[in-house]
């Protein structure tokens, strides 16, 4: 059972575009949902993450906008540039006390931003 | 600061062997958790172990198993490997797992080759 789903599986942009990326969840109990960015060899590392107690939140050129009675949630990188070409992961976990904090993670888009 | 480091980079194993695969958190981290990244499988969560036990292990045999040292360092042990074994497995560590700000930072990860 998969219980993130990221959508696109690749995205093509032009160099100063808007790439958005979404990601869909099943369980309800998620309260955690962060952005992976990935390089090809390298870990992922943390982009940005919202709570569900906020509709959207912004760092820099990256905005997660969330939907909670839909159940999604967006990754939306602003002025796209070549440097952000890398794959894309969405992720949830719930983190209360108690809980075990495990990342669910989507599938991964790969972006790819032409200059 | 340092990151979370990982060791060995790459490995190259036959099938049957074992291996060990280490993973030093970022100081002052108590919590280590360990996923695997397989080509088509995307990240999937293996373990979590914080002050030194093990808190959670995802839908992986008994012969994946690990342990945390008193450092919080924190080795994966792998036996009678497989094929399907062959991925990045990646290490991330947070600062505990009492919901006090676990966001879980990455390693580079080690590369495991099954020949």
């Amino acid at each position: 059972q998969q219980q993130v789903k990221q959508s696109p599986q690749s995205l093509i942009v032009q160099k100063g575009g808007i790439s958005i990326i979404n990601c869909a969840y099943e369980n309800t109990a998620f309260d955690y949902f962060p952005w992976y960015q990935q390089f090809p060899g390298k870990g992922p590392a943390l982009l940005i993450a919202i709570r569900p107690d906020v509709s959207e939140k912004k760092e820099g050129r990256f905005t997660i906008s969330f939907n909670k009675s839909a159940k999604q949630f967006s990754l939306h990188i602003m002025d796209s540039q070549p440097g952000d070409s890398a794959t894309y992961f969405c992720a949830a976990s719930i983190r209360g006390r108690g809980s075990n904090y495990k990342l669910t993670f989507g599938k991964g888009t790969l972006l790819t931003v032409n200059p | 600061e340092a990151g979370v480091t990982q060791s060995p980079t790459h490995l190259i194993k036959t099938r049957g062997q074992q291996v060990t695969l280490r993973c030093s958190p970022i100081s002052g981290h108590t919590s280590v958790y360990w996923y695997q990244q397989a080509l088509g499988l995307g990240l999937q969560f293996l373990l979590w172990y914080d002050e030194g036990e093990e808190r959670n292990r995802g839908n992986f045999p008994p012969r994946f198993s690990g342990r945390q040292f008193p450092n919080y360092s924190s080795e994966l042990n792998v036996n009678a490997l497989e094929l399907e074994d062959s991925a990045l497995y990646l290490c991330a560590s947070s600062l505990d797992g009492q919901g006090r700000g676990n966001e879980q930072f990455f390693g580079p990860g080690t590369r495991l080759t099954v020949l």
